[in-house]
């Protein structure tokens, strides 16, 4: 089944304590991207690859960080997480980047 | 760059009625429009989309119309169910190659 695979889906963590979000996509895709949504705000893109190794910030990049190493895997890392984090995340992948995509279901992270 | 305005912001309908959301798009190389459907506890995802050289699709229920002129595109749902419920995201992109940017959703209700 084509897909993209986050985990964990919940996650409460202490602020500064470092982690991170894996996304993996089975569809060969070359663009992936990672948004976090919160009430009111909608859809707000945080690091976006064009390809492996390629990444480049999106609208909301502080305190967080990506690879690109192969093609499938795309994880969201935050070195010292803070409250202002909290939020719901979604992994995202798709042939191009102006193509139709495939989410994850969610990641929903609390930092206290 | 691309912004994507999206109206209204909540709707509520009765079942068996129909509902329109309506966004505008601010950058007219705009060629590609994809809609997402996001239940409550998933991530969105794709129902329908439209490109530039179409100005209407249908898909059973949902139909989507573009008024390139306009820079204006909306979604209709017929025959509104209960299971249409759900937050719709309108988006835009320029070419294959530039992200699409996405507009701040609507929460539709459908009372039974």
């Amino acid at each position: 089944e084509a897909q993209v695979t986050q985990n964990p889906r919940y996650l409460i963590t202490v602020t500064g304590k470092k982690l991170t979000v894996t996304c993996s996509q089975n569809m060969n895709h070359e663009y992936m991207s990672w948004y976090r949504q919160d009430p009111g705000l909608g859809l707000r893109q945080i690091y976006y690859s064009m390809n492996v190794e390629v990444t480049d910030k999106g609208d909301v990049p502080e305190g967080y960080k990506v690879s690109r190493k192969e093609k499938r895997n795309f994880p969201l890392i935050l070195e010292s997480p803070s409250p202002n984090q909290t939020s719901l995340y979604f992994c995202a992948s798709s042939l191009w980047a102006g193509n139709g995509y495939t989410f994850g279901s969610g990641t929903r992270l609390t930092v206290v | 760059g691309e912004n994507v305005e999206q109206h209204p912001s909540t709707l509520s309908v009765q079942e068996g009625d129909s509902a329109v959301i309506k966004c505008t798009y601010s950058d007219s190389a705009s060629n590609y429009f994809p809609w997402y459907k996001q239940e409550l506890g998933k991530g969105p995802q794709l129902i329908i989309d439209i490109r530039s050289n179409v100005g209407e699709k249908k898909d059973q229920r949902i139909a989507v119309t573009l008024n390139k002129t306009a820079k204006h595109f909306s979604l209709h749902i017929t025959e509104t169910q209960p299971e249409d419920s759900a937050v719709y995201f309108c988006a835009a992109s320029i070419t294959s190659y530039d992200k699409v940017i996405f507009g701040p959703g609507t929460s539709l209700s459908v009372i039974p």
